[in-house]
C-alpha cells in the first residue's frame, strides 16, 4: 500500500482526453515535495515522462503535461493514441518514512 | 549516450545471497546520485536504494535495510548491489537508475537500465 494513491485503471478512446491523479498526504506532496512521472510500455524499463511536476524531459510529446495542486498531482494526455497503452508511475517523496523515493501503485491505461 | 547495463541476476536460494552490478557509460558517472529500483512480477516499482556521488551517503527502503548494500566504484563507473539473506518476496525485475540534476527534490529518476530479473527460490 503505497502513500501515494493512484487509480489502478483509466481507459480512453484514441483522441481523447484522459488524466491520471496521484493522491499523497501532507507529509509528501502537501509538504511541497515534487512529484515525478514515468510511463513503462509493456516489457521495458520505465521512462521518465514529467519531471518537477510539469516538466517534459526532451521528446516527449506536449501531448504530456503535469500538474500539481494541495497533496495531489495528476498527469494528462491529450490526443490519445494506441502508443501511449501502458502503466504511469508517480514519484514522490514522504517525510513520515526513514527511506528516500516513493512511488504511486501504478496506473494501468488502456486504449480502446 | 546515457547508458545504464545491469548485470548479476539469477536464481538463488532462500537465505543466499547475490550482487548486482550496474555499468553506467556516455555521462559523468561520478557527478550523479544513482539509484535501484525493483519490481516484482506483475505488481508496480518500488525505490531500493541510492547512495551520493562520493558514496558518503547512502540511504535504503526499510525492507532490505540490514541485508542489502548499495555501493559505486567511480573509477570503473559502476554501481553495485550486494543483496544477503534473500526472501522470496525480494523476487523482482532489478533496475539501475541515474538520479537527475535539475534542482528538484526528490531527484528524478532521468535514465533507467534494461534491467535484471533476481528470483528467490528454493
Amino acid at each position: 500500500q503505497s502513500v501515494l494513491t493512484q487509480p489502478p485503471s483509466v481507459s480512453g478512446a484514441p483522441g481523447q482526453r484522459v488524466t491520471i491523479s496521484c493522491t499523497g498526504s501532507s507529509s509528501n506532496i502537501g509538504a511541497g515535495y515534487d512529484v515525478h512521472w514515468y510511463q513503462q510500455l509493456p516489457g521495458t524499463a520505465p521512462k521518465l515522462l514529467i519531471y518537477g511536476n510539469s516538466n517534459r524531459p526532451s521528446g516527449v510529446p506536449d501531448r504530456f503535461s503535469g500538474s500539481k495542486s494541495g497533496t495531489s498531482a495528476s498527469l494528462a494526455i491529450t490526443g490519445l493514441q494506441a502508443e501511449d497503452e501502458a502503466d504511469y508511475y508517480c514519484q514522490s517523496y514522504d517525510s513520515s518514512l526513514s527511506g528516500c523515493w516513493v512511488f504511486g501503485g501504478g496506473t494501468k491505461l488502456t486504449v480502446l | 549516450e546515457v547508458q545504464l547495463v545491469e548485470s548479476g541476476g539469477g536464481l538463488v536460494q532462500p537465505g543466499g545471497s547475490l550482487r548486482l552490478s550496474c555499468a553506467a557509460s556516455g555521462f559523468t558517472f561520478s557527478s550523479y546520485w544513482m539509484s535501484w529500483v525493483r519490481q516484482a512480477p506483475g505488481k508496480g516499482l518500488e525505490w531500493v536504494a541510492n547512495i551520493k556521488q562520493d558514496g558518503s551517503e547512502k540511504y535504503y527502503v526499510d525492507s532490505v535495510k540490514g541485508r542489502f548494500t548499495i555501493s559505486r566504484d567511480n573509477a570503473k563507473n559502476s554501481l553495485y548491489l550486494q543483496m544477503n539473506s534473500l526472501r522470496a518476496e525480494d523476487t523482482a525485475v532489478y533496475y539501475c537508475a541515474r538520479e537527475g540534476s535539475s534542482g528538484y527534490y526528490p531527484r528524478d529518476l532521468d535514465y533507467w537500465g534494461q534491467g535484471t530479473l533476481v528470483t528467490v527460490s528454493s
